[in-house]
C-alpha cells in the first residue's frame, strides 16, 4: 500500500520557469490538499480539494494552481517559479475534510528550490 | 486570527527522561486537534486526534492533553528513547477545514 506519493523529491529551477509537483494516492480519499513548510513556521495550506472537480484555495494559493480531475490525482502547478516559492511540499489525504477526526496521511515531501 | 503557538522552540533531553511539550490555540470553531511527529527529511506522522468532548489521549509512550475552556493542549513523552528525537507539530482544526499548524517543537534526545 502506496500511500501518498510525491513526484519528485527534489527539484531546482530557474526564476519564470513553470512546474508541476505530482501527488497521488491510493487510499480512495475523497479530501487532498498540499501544503508549504518554510523554516521557522507551520506548514501552510495552499489549496485543498474535498473530492473530483472541486478545490479551494488555502491560506496561501497565490502563484499556485491546482486540478482535480480524477480522485486519486491532485497536481500542483507553478506557472512563473519565484525565488520566494522556495520551501519543502507536502501532499496530504483524507477520507473526508480536516474538520473530520479521520487520520491526514502526509507524503514524503518534495524540495523546490527556485534560483 | 487563528493561530497555534507551541513551546518550547526546542528541547533537548538525556535519553529516558520524560518531557512535555506545550500547544496554545485561537482556531474557532474548534472541531480537533492533532499532535504529528516528524523526523527529518520526512513528512508528519500522526501520534494523536482529539475532539473538544476527549481530554485525553495516549499512544503508547505518547499522552496527549486537551483543555477546551482554556485553548491548551500538551504533549508527554514517557521514557525518552533516541528514536523520540523529532519535531512534534500540533494541528488544530475548525469545522470549515481551516486546518493550521503550530511551527514545531524540536526535540533532541542525547545518549
Amino acid at each position: 500500500n502506496a500511500g501518498v506519493t510525491q513526484t519528485p523529491k527534489f527539484q531546482v529551477l530557474k526564476t519564470g520557469q513553470s512546474m508541476t509537483l505530482q501527488c497521488a494516492q491510493d487510499m480512495n480519499h475523497e479530501y487532498m490538499s498540499w501544503y508549504r513548510q518554510d523554516p521557522g513556521m507551520g506548514l501552510r495550506l495552499i489549496h485543498y480539494s474535498v473530492g473530483a472537480g472541486i478545490t479551494d484555495q488555502g491560506e496561501v494559493p497565490n502563484g499556485y494552481n491546482v486540478s482535480r480531475s480524477t480522485t486519486e490525482d491532485f497536481p500542483l502547478r507553478l506557472l512563473s517559479a519565484a525565488p520566494s516559492q522556495t520551501s519543502v511540499y507536502f501532499c496530504a489525504s483524507s477520507a473526508y475534510g480536516t474538520g473530520y477526526t479521520g487520520e491526514l496521511f502526509f507524503g514524503e515531501g518534495s524540495r523546490l528550490t527556485v534560483l | 486570527k487563528n493561530q497555534v503557538e507551541q513551546s518550547p522552540q526546542s528541547l533537548i533531553i538525556l535519553e529516558g527522561k520524560n518531557c512535555t511539550l506545550q500547544c496554545n490555540y485561537t482556531v474557532s470553531p474548534f472541531s480537533n486537534l492533532r499532535w504529528y511527529k516528524q523526523d527529518t527529511g520526512r513528512g508528519p506522522v500522526s501520534l494523536t486526534i482529539m475532539t473538544f468532548s476527549e481530554n485525553t489521549k495516549s499512544n503508547g509512550r505518547y499522552t496527549a492533553t486537551l483543555d477546551a475552556d482554556t485553548k491548551q493542549s500538551s504533549l508527554h513523552i514517557t521514557a525518552s528513547q533516541l528514536s523520540d528525537s523529532a519535531s512534534y507539530i500540533c494541528v488544530v482544526s475548525a469545522w470549515n477545514n481551516d486546518m493550521r499548524f503550530g511551527a514545531g517543537t524540536r526535540l533532541t534526545v542525547k545518549p
